[in-house]
């Protein structure tokens, strides 16, 4: 069964430390995967996107890892700000001809002074 | 361009209603998403169009929910009747580029936040 688990489902961190957001994927066969951010009360943003070949992608304080063989990505976030705290969607697309999308949960960051 | 734009914000219904959630996707996209929102689920894809035409309704729970493209810039998602357990954020994305749009960035809208009581 095709799907994206991410962890941990939430956390706390003092503004200026550093964080990583996991993903893991049982998705086959993988397209890409990409990054969400979704402040509370709006829709999500993409960060970046993360192809078979691509093992890691920077986004300003944001870089994601790739591990195809794994199948894990990471969401590194450097330098937290208070703007960071948002939830942090993983979503991992197929390569069948029907290119499902399959989501996951979301990781909720909390960025406090 | 002002993005996705999605009304109402908030729907706020009684059970048995019938509820219509709008979208205005960015224009010049030619692929529209509808999908919901729940703590307990995430995010779930209901269906999606392109060029106005229905091509996967899979995601769509039930056959009380019907969703609409009549032109290339506004759709419909429409709950008859709502029950309680369809409170949810629903939220509207577009994406472009024909014939790439599954690779490319979906924008989202705001959401509309339905409350079924």
């Amino acid at each position: 069964k095709n799907q994206v688990e991410q962890s941990p489902q939430s956390l706390i961190i003092l503004e200026g430390k550093n964080c990583t957001l996991q993903c893991n994927y049982t998705v086959s066969p993988f397209s890409n995967l990409r990054w969400y951010k979704q402040d509370t009360g709006r829709g999500p943003v993409s960060l970046t996107i993360m192809t078979f070949s691509e093992n890691t992608k920077s986004n300003g304080r944001y870089t994601a890892t790739l591990d195809a063989d794994t199948k894990q990505s990471s969401l590194h976030i450097t330098a937290s700000q208070l703007s960071d705290s948002a939830s942090y969607i993983c979503v991992v697309r197929d390569k069948t001809g029907a290119n499902n999308l399959f989501f996951g949960t979301g990781t909720r960051l909390t960025v406090i002074p | 361009d002002a993005g996705v734009i999605q009304s109402p914000r908030h729907e706020v219904t009684e059970m048995g209603q019938e509820v219509t959630l709008r979208c205005k996707p960015i224009s010049g996209h030619d692929y529209l998403f509808w999908y919901r929102q729940t703590m307990m689920r995430g995010l779930e894809l209901l269906i999606y169009f392109n060029n106005n035409v229905p091509i996967d309704d899979s995601g769509m729970p039930e056959d009380r929910f019907s969703a609409k493209m009549p032109n290339a810039s506004f759709s419909t998602l429409k709950i008859q009747p709502s029950e309680p357990r369809d409170s949810a954020v629903y939220f509207c994305a577009s994406s472009g580029a024909p014939g790439q749009s599954f690779s490319y960035e979906q924008y989202f809208g705001p959401g509309t936040r339905l409350t079924v009581t």
